[in-house]
């Protein structure tokens, strides 16, 4: 089946440093990813929409300086967390979707900013 | 806009015995697409079964099956013959034919030996 792969899966960094993470469809393209953060034993909220090509789409509340969004191919985008600060540290994880209408996740980054 | 709840925060079940986890949503859309996502404690999301909201006939895969009521908004998803792998967090989701997923706030599920 289609598989998303997420990289770094853990990353730890010191306030006001910048991190990048990747998230790639291995076996299929995906025109759009979407990126979300995760708070302990909460849902997903939808951080932005990753279009290839074109401008990220960001959800209400969510700084587009902050975190900015790079869908550069049909099989990559990333997301960079900007000038981190601890309030940043979460669970982030991207998706895509498939032609079939189904949406494939990645395995998740746990950034930890000290 | 579309809205998905999950009413159980957390459920369990005795293992072999079967378990319903409710999910209604709301949405406009004629057209539209319903999921059930599983996240165990390595986090990755992974699809449990998905139902096409034009297709009367409840999705079914393995040990997983939908009640699908069109009319009441209502997926609930039944799992029969629980077994501890089953543990985790379930998340209800509702797509519609263009890109927005919208996800339930979860539930945690536990099975007891």
């Amino acid at each position: 089946g289609a598989v998303v792969s997420q990289h770094p899966s853990r990353v730890i960094c010191k306030s006001g440093t910048s991190v990048k993470i990747e998230c790639r469809s291995l076996d299929f393209q995906a025109t759009t990813m979407f990126w979300y953060r995760q708070f302990p034993k909460q849902s997903l909220m939808l951080m932005a929409t990753s279009n290839e090509g074109s401008k990220a789409t960001y959800e209400q509340g969510v700084e587009k300086d902050k975190f900015l969004i790079n869908h550069a191919s049909l099989t990559l985008s990333t997301l960079t967390v900007t000038s981190a600060h601890p309030e940043d540290s979460s669970f982030y994880i991207c998706s895509a979707r498939a032609d079939t209408g189904e949406l494939f996740f990645g395995e998740g980054s746990r950034l930890t900013v000290l | 806009a579309q809205t998905v709840t999950q009413s159980q925060p957390e459920m369990s079940v005795q293992e072999a015995e079967t378990v319903t986890l409710s999910c209604t949503y709301d949405t406009s859309e004629s057209d539209y697409y319903l999921f059930w996502y599983k996240q165990p404690p390595s986090r990755q999301m992974i699809l449990v079964i998905r139902q096409e909201a034009y297709k009367q006939q409840n999705a079914t895969e393995n040990r997983f099956s939908v009640n699908f009521q069109k009319a009441a908004k209502s997926f609930s998803l039944k799992i029969s013959d629980s077994q501890l792998g089953d543990a985790a967090m379930y998340f209800c989701a509702c797509s519609n034919t263009g890109n927005q997923f919208y996800f339930g706030t979860g539930t945690s599920l536990t099975v007891i030996p």
